[in-house]
């Protein structure tokens, strides 16, 4: 299986609700990133949280991460309609140089009104 | 703010055609990504540049070429276009390591 796994694959929920999303990858990372994609639009980054930080916010958002599972998770607080995506993890491999990034196979996130 | 510019936005190509996307990295960032993710799929690293030199190779075929020029802006040539070429291609860069920042992608699609 491929670096960056994440389930579900889909999540639907009602608004207002809180949505947990994981991701589970491979190999040593230098940091783990969340991107956001609405149907047919670009990637847009949410968070990122380096090898050595265990947890971090922003706004409603709330990574963790896990280094010795291999695993993290996004959590959308109070989620809103305008949440409606897909949610992709990404992982910067250890190693350095400019290899990109590796991405999950992402979660479709519906939030009913 | 200025954003990765793509172009075009959309592209309808014949099988065994050319194409050329082209993508203009935010200013003052040192590397360039090409990304393709085909339909329902997630981003696949093609291709990268650092400082106008190519750093890395993703799952690039070999029928794919890309360079990147003296103002920063780069372009990915696609000859010989197959049917399962038909994706979105997105443009990244980033000014060091960490977050990347993307375009709104180069829809292809091969008839």
């Amino acid at each position: 299986s491929q670096q960056g796994e994440e389930d579900p694959q889909a999540l639907s929920i009602q608004e207002g609700e809180n949505a947990t999303m994981n991701c589970s990858y491979k190999t040593s990372i230098n940091n783990l990133q969340w991107y956001r994609q609405n149907s047919g639009r670009g990637l847009v980054h949410l968070i990122l949280i380096r090898s050595n930080e265990r947890e971090k916010h922003s706004g409603r958002l709330r990574v963790t991460l896990d280094t010795s599972k291999k695993s993290s998770s996004l959590l959308i607080t109070a989620s809103r309609a305008a949440d409606t995506a897909s949610y992709f993890c990404a992982t910067d491999a250890a190693g350095g140089g400019a290899d990109g990034l590796t991405f999950g196979k992402g979660t479709h996130l519906i939030i009913q009104p | 703010a200025a954003g990765v510019i793509q172009s075009p936005r959309h592209l309808i190509k014949e099988k065994r055609e050319t194409a050329t996307l082209k993508c203009y990295p935010i200013p003052r960032h040192d590397t360039v990504y090409w990304y393709q993710q085909g339909p329902g799929q997630d981003p696949q690293f093609l291709i990268s540049f650092y400082e106008k030199m190519q750093s890395d190779k993703g799952s690039i075929p070999d029928r794919f070429s890309a360079q990147q020029f003296s103002d920063y802006h780069s372009e990915l040539n696609m000859s010989s276009l197959e049917l399962g070429d038909s994706a979105l291609y997105f443009c990244a860069s980033s000014p060091g390591p960490g977050e990347l920042f993307f375009g709104e992608g180069s829809r292809l699609t091969v008839l």
